[in-house]
């Protein structure tokens, strides 16, 4: 029974650059959520998606970032003309569905940036 | 923000119980509490949750107040490996889960 998988795991990305995380949930989970972590900070959430759909976006940055998860494949967080505030640990998580207050989502064991 | 309160830091001797307390007293009565933790440079692992009953599942015990503001996360027998930041969360349906500071957990020789 996989988990919640990342790639890839390390990333270092020049200033400027595109950064592309990809998550592939859980069997079975529709689900996706990312959260980023800065350096000595806590998880803070940025993206909730459906297949196909963004459900809540307000964690999101404004500028430069966007994610996606298509009908088929992974979901992927990109990051565009990354910065080096940019660097942090991204966690995917993902549920099998967002109905009831007593489910729980799993997370992946992350992706590092690092813009040099 | 987060709606829980946690003590930043704790320590236990291994092979003890480590009783880690969170404090939720603005829960309403949908809203679940959960309990994850994070080991350095891994992502956060689900430990338990419950409503309003004790939970007990491989990993360790949910204890919640009868009046539920407030609950304790209980490993019975604490490990070197148990070392991590715990994070208590309340989280209602459709909401996200919004993680605090946490209290990171030492267990020590």
């Amino acid at each position: 029974n996989a988990g919640v998988m990342q790639n890839p795991r390390h990333l270092v990305r020049r200033r400027g650059q595109e950064a592309r995380l990809r998550c592939s949930p859980m069997k079975g989970h529709s689900h996706v959520y990312w959260y980023r972590q800065l350096p000595e900070e806590g998880l803070k959430f940025m993206v909730y998606l459906q297949k196909e759909n963004i459900i809540d976006e307000s964690g999101m940055p404004k500028e430069r970032f966007s994610a996606e998860f298509p009908k088929e494949g992974p979901s992927i967080l990109r990051i565009q003309q990354v910065v080096r505030g940019d660097s942090a640990a991204y966690f995917c998580a993902s549920s099998p569905s967002r109905q009831g207050s007593g489910n729980t989502i799993y997370f992946g064991e992350g992706s590092w940036l690092t813009v040099v | 923000d987060a709606k829980t309160t946690q003590p930043p830091s704790m320590d236990c001797a291994e092979g003890r119980a480590a009783n880690l307390p969170c404090n939720h007293s603005t829960i309403s009565g949908n809203e679940y509490v959960y309990w994850y933790r994070q080991i350095h440079s891994q992502g956060p692992q689900y430990i338990i949750h419950g409503l309003k009953n004790n939970e007990t599942n491989e990993m360790a015990s949910l204890i919640i107040t009868e009046d539920r503001k407030s609950s304790t996360l209980i490993l019975p027998h604490a490990t070197l490996r148990d070392t991590a930041v715990y994070y208590c969360i309340v989280r209602n349906y459709g909401q996200n889960f919004v993680f605090g500071p946490g209290t990171r957990l030492s267990v020590l020789p």
